[in-house]
């Protein structure tokens, strides 16, 4: 079965300091990878995905991730963080050729002035 | 352009009532997935549908049903409510092939 893990449940970073958010997946074959940022009472907006190709993918904001097929990561990263970047993050993955697109837990960002 | 509407944004539900989430897209995608929110487990997959008249369970179906009459539209069913449905229930739709999901507003329900 596949499965999604972020194990930072919380993560406080200083305006303009990078950030990386961290993504580990299960899945046996070929995943499609996805970034999802919300903010508080929002539904969820695509920062960025992968399909297949080039390894570093770039989103919006600013924020990019880099597909490590053999460490079975995905982390997403922002060279320098904006206080408007403090939102949930949540990394998700589905197959190929699969219906199911399964979450990770999220990682709450806070952003210190 | 909506693209992705649920509807009510807010519901508070007595124990044992009954409702229907309404989810309703325009963006003439063929697959639809409901999923719960908690704090700390992300979004899990409740129903979902990769098309009319076809539907599937996904990780937690318990207590919920789901139909899929038409493309645009696909309601979730609370029969019979307990206090731990209580969550945010998000709505996504997507395209075929290499597509990502694209979600609602969210429901939020309070059972008590």
């Amino acid at each position: 079965a596949q499965s999604v893990t972020q194990p930072d449940i919380h993560i406080t970073v200083s305006e303009g300091a990078s950030l990386e958010l961290r993504c580990n997946y299960s899945y046996g074959a070929t995943p499609y990878l996805f970034w999802y940022v919300q903010s508080p009472g929002q539904g969820l907006q695509l920062l960025l995905k992968y399909f297949s190709g080039d390894t570093l993918v770039q989103g919006i904001k600013g924020f990019e991730a880099e597909f490590k097929r053999s460490q079975s990561s995905f982390n997403l990263r922002k060279p320098s963080v904006h206080w408007s970047d403090a939102a949930e993050y949540f990394c998700a993955v589905r197959g190929a050729a699969g219906n199911k697109l399964t979450f990770g837990g999220g990682t709450r960002v806070l952003v210190k002035p | 352009n909506a693209g992705v509407t649920q509807t009510p944004k807010f519901q508070v539900l007595k124990t044992g009532q009954s409702m229907t989430l309404q989810c309703a897209q325009d963006m003439n995608h063929e697959y639809m997935s409901w999923y719960r929110q908690d704090p700390g487990m992300g979004l899990r997959l409740i129903h979902y549908s990769v098309g009319a008249g076809i539907t599937d369970q996904g990780e937690v179906p318990n207590g919920y049903n789901v139909s899929r009459s038409t493309t645009e539209d696909f309601p979730l069913r609370l029969l019979s409510a307990a206090p731990s449905q209580t969550s945010v229930y998000f709505c996504a739709t997507r395209g075929g092939g290499r597509t990502e999901a694209f979600f609602g507003q969210g429901t939020r329900l309070t059972v008590v």
